[in-house]
């Protein structure tokens, strides 16, 4: 699986947009780019992933740079209960194994 | 969407004990199941990975003795840890392939080892 590196940490406002980057600079054309984010002491949700396209869905969406090194996640409206580490993650998906690197500490800030 | 159910939640055994967790996927069938290991602050570990009707994958550096691993049926996967001790307490998720490529988690079980 293509290494991804996301910043450490960073702190949103409370109901404005947050941006979470990821790169991905030596992922393969088959590999997808999965988001996961994880609240303390409970299992990973799944938020979305993309191929070549940018997604949305009810949780999120996702911009995929046109030479798929990079992504964003957009939280349109980020509430307190989207505090998290967020996962940035390429991989074949389906029943190919998923390996989470050390991820993005989100703090939605009042 | 896709459920994967994980029990127990938590359990608190002793030093040399058996411990068995199980992870189910309720509206689907995973041919698949991948197990993980987190500790306190740290990211997941992936464990093994679980086939159906076959032996399980280890990562390199986890005890295939320790941590047995079967996977009977299309939708349950079971983790047993052998002879527990105070260093296997951590944080264990399984995960499951539902339909296309998404990857559903349980909510994992916290075992604490005395």
């Amino acid at each position: 699986d293509a290494k991804t590196t996301q910043p450490p940490s960073m702190d949103c406002a409370e109901g404005r947009a947050a941006n979470l980057p990821c790169n991905h600079s030596t992922i393969s054309g088959n590999e997808y780019v999965y988001w996961y984010r994880q609240i303390h002491s409970q299992g990973p949700q799944y938020i979305i992933h993309g191929l070549k396209n940018n997604e949305t869905n009810e949780m999120a969406s996702l911009i995929i740079t046109e030479d798929r090194k990079s992504s964003t996640l957009i939280l349109p409206h980020a509430t307190l209960r989207d505090t998290a580490v967020y996962y940035c993650i390429a991989g074949k998906g389906g029943n190919n194994r998923l390996a989470f690197g050390k991820g993005n500490q989100v703090v939605v800030i009042p | 969407g896709a459920v994967v159910s994980q029990h127990p939640s938590w359990v608190i055994c002793k030093s040399g004990t058996s411990v068995k967790i199980e992870c189910r996927s309720l509206d689907f069938q995973a041919t698949t199941m991948f197990w993980y290991r987190q500790f306190p602050k740290q990211s997941l570990m992936l464990m093994a990975t679980s086939n159906e009707g076959s032996k399980a994958t280890y990562e390199q550096g986890v005890e295939k003795d320790k941590f047995l691993i079967n996977h009977a049926s299309l939708t349950l996967s079971t983790l047993t840890v052998t002879s527990a001790h105070p260093e296997d307490s951590s944080f264990y998720i399984c995960s499951a392939a539902g339909s296309g490529e998404k990857l559903f988690f349980g909510s994992g079980t916290q075992l604490s080892v005395l």
